[in-house]
C-alpha cells in the first residue's frame, strides 16, 4: 500500500535555529498538507499546497514558515527561527484528486525544541 | 468557519457496537464527511467517507441523514486495539480541519 513518508522520525534543534522537516508524499497525489499536532492537543491545519502554490494557509503558518516542492517528490516545511512552543508532531499528508479522496498522512516528525 | 463538535470521551466493552456521533451544522454543500482514527504518537488514519446517507467498509458504516447536519461513525464489536482518538472532518481540497475528537477507551 503506498504511503507517506517522513523525515526525520525526531529531531532536536536549539532555539533559534533553523530546521526542515521533509515528506514524500504519495506519487501521483495532487494536495498536499501539512498539520501540527502539540502534545495532548487536536491535530492542527498549517498549510495546504496545490500545483505549487499555497493554496491555504492557517494563522498558526506566520513568516517564519515556509513550503517547497523542490524536486517534484519532496515536500518540504521550513521553520525558519524555532521557538520553545513549536515543539510538537508535525503531519505531512496528501491526496488525489476526485471530490471523495481522502487524504494520506505520514507517521510524523516528533520535532523538540531546547 | 466550519466547525465540528463530538463527544470528548467515550468508553465501551469489548465486543459491544460504538457509536460516536458528531455535528456539523454548517458543512457546505460540496464538502465530504471524513473520519480519522490516531494512535498516540502517529498519524491519523482514514476510517471511512461519506457524503449522504449509510456508507460502510470493512471497518466500519457512516450514517449521515438527509440534512447532512450530522453523521454516526459505527464500530461493530470494538476491541481494546480499537481504544483511539476519533476524529470527525469536514472540509474541501483546500483545508480540511480536525476537531478535538473523541478518546474512545475499550475495556476488557
Amino acid at each position: 500500500e503506498p504511503e507517506v513518508t517522513q523525515t526525520p522520525s525526531h529531531q532536536v534543534t536549539q532555539m533559534g535555529q533553523e530546521v526542515i522537516l521533509r515528506c514524500v508524499p504519495i506519487s501521483n497525489h495532487l494536495y498536499f498538507y501539512w498539520y501540527r499536532q502539540i502534545l495532548g492537543q487536536k491535530v492542527e491545519f498549517l498549510v495546504s499546497f496545490y500545483n505549487n502554490e499555497i493554496s491555504e494557509k492557517s494563522e498558526i503558518f506566520d513568516d517564519q514558515f515556509s513550503v517547497e516542492r523542490p524536486d517534484g517528490s519532496n515536500f518540504t516545511l521550513k521553520i525558519r527561527s524555532t521557538k520553545l512552543e513549536d515543539s510538537a508532531m508535525y503531519f505531512c499528508a496528501s491526496r488525489g484528486t476526485g471530490l471523495n479522496t481522502e487524504a494520506f498522512f505520514g507517521q510524523g516528525t516528533r520535532l523538540t525544541v531546547v | 468557519l466550519a466547525k465540528t463538535t463530538q463527544p470528548i470521551s467515550m468508553d465501551s466493552y469489548e465486543g459491544q457496537e460504538v457509536n460516536i456521533t458528531c455535528s456539523h451544522n454548517n458543512i457546505a454543500t460540496n464538502d465530504y464527511i471524513t473520519w480519522y482514527q490516531q494512535f498516540p504518537s502517529q498519524g491519523p488514519r482514514f476510517i471511512i467517507q461519506g457524503y449522504k446517507t449509510k456508507v460502510t467498509n470493512e471497518v466500519a458504516s457512516l450514517f449521515i441523514p438527509a440534512d447532512r447536519k450530522s453523521s454516526t461513525l459505527s464500530l461493530p464489536r470494538v476491541s481494546l486495539s480499537d481504544t483511539a482518538v476519533y476524529y470527525c472532518l469536514e472540509g474541501g481540497y483546500q483545508k480540511v480541519t480536525f476537531g478535538t475528537g473523541t478518546k474512545l477507551q475499550v475495556i476488557p
